[in-house]
């Protein structure tokens, strides 16, 4: 069973259109975070939820929204979709307590493409 | 300056050998200390973490935190291909809102070659 699974896999899209991906964890965790991994593979948080409300918020772009209709579902939605949005988009989740965070369980990524 | 440095490599090693990857910090707020190894086209997976300065053991892996250097490294005892990957250090300090934020390196890229 997969633990933390993402959809689509991969992305190809044009120069502002609007796309959204998918994101639900079955560990039964209450946190789930988004991150972004750039072509260098640098890896940097975008948002994260504790049961549904919204506990970390980087500095991202206001085109980025996610939504959390569950603690078992994180979304993303992006606006007007620029080429400098290409990457792999990351899904994440953690054990209910805080203080146990640091060990995160990633989804396999979600390859966005903007051309 | 990044709040985690590492070397991005790649490095490649032969089999057997022992590979010491390392990161270094500035944030002396920083709690938890992870190393995440990730294959090609997956997602990272959580290898080891430690809590102090010291070192801890895992089989074949030795993560090892030096607060007062603001260092971390993970050694890796006779090597094999199936450790090919790209390793991920990561460390997290407690946010405002009484979480764990998680800061990740650049990643190492290593090839351990048969």
């Amino acid at each position: 069973d997969t633990a933390v699974s993402q959809t689509p896999k991969y992305l190809v899209t044009q120069m502002g259109n609007d796309k959204s991906i998918k994101c639900e964890q079955n560990l039964g965790h209450d946190t789930m975070y988004w991150y972004k991994q750039d072509s260098k593979k640098f890896l940097k948080i975008m948002f994260s939820y504790n049961n549904k409300e919204l506990i970390i918020n980087e500095t991202v772009p206001n085109r980025f929204s996610p939504k959390s209709p569950d603690k078992a579902h994180l979304n993303l939605h992006i606006n007007s979709l620029e080429l400098g949005d290409s990457a792999v988009y990351f899904c994440a989740s953690s054990q209910d307590s805080p203080l146990a965070s640091y060990e995160q369980y990633f989804g396999p990524g979600t390859r966005l493409t903007v051309t | 300056q990044k709040e985690v440095e590492q070397d991005p490599g790649p490095l490649s090693v032969p089999e057997g050998a022992i590979v010491s990857l390392n990161c270094t910090y500035s944030n002396s707020a920083f709690q938890y200390f992870m190393w995440y190894r990730q294959y090609s086209r997956k997602g990272p997976e959580l290898l080891m973490y430690t809590y102090s300065s010291g070192n801890k053991e895992d089989g074949r892996f030795t993560a090892q935190v030096d607060k007062s250097s603001k260092y971390i490294s993970l050694f890796i005892r006779d090597s094999q291909p199936s450790d090919s990957a790209t390793y991920l250090c990561a460390m997290s300090v407690l946010n405002s809102g009484g979480y764990q934020k998680v800061t990740f390196g650049t990643g190492t890229k290593l090839q351990v070659i048969p």
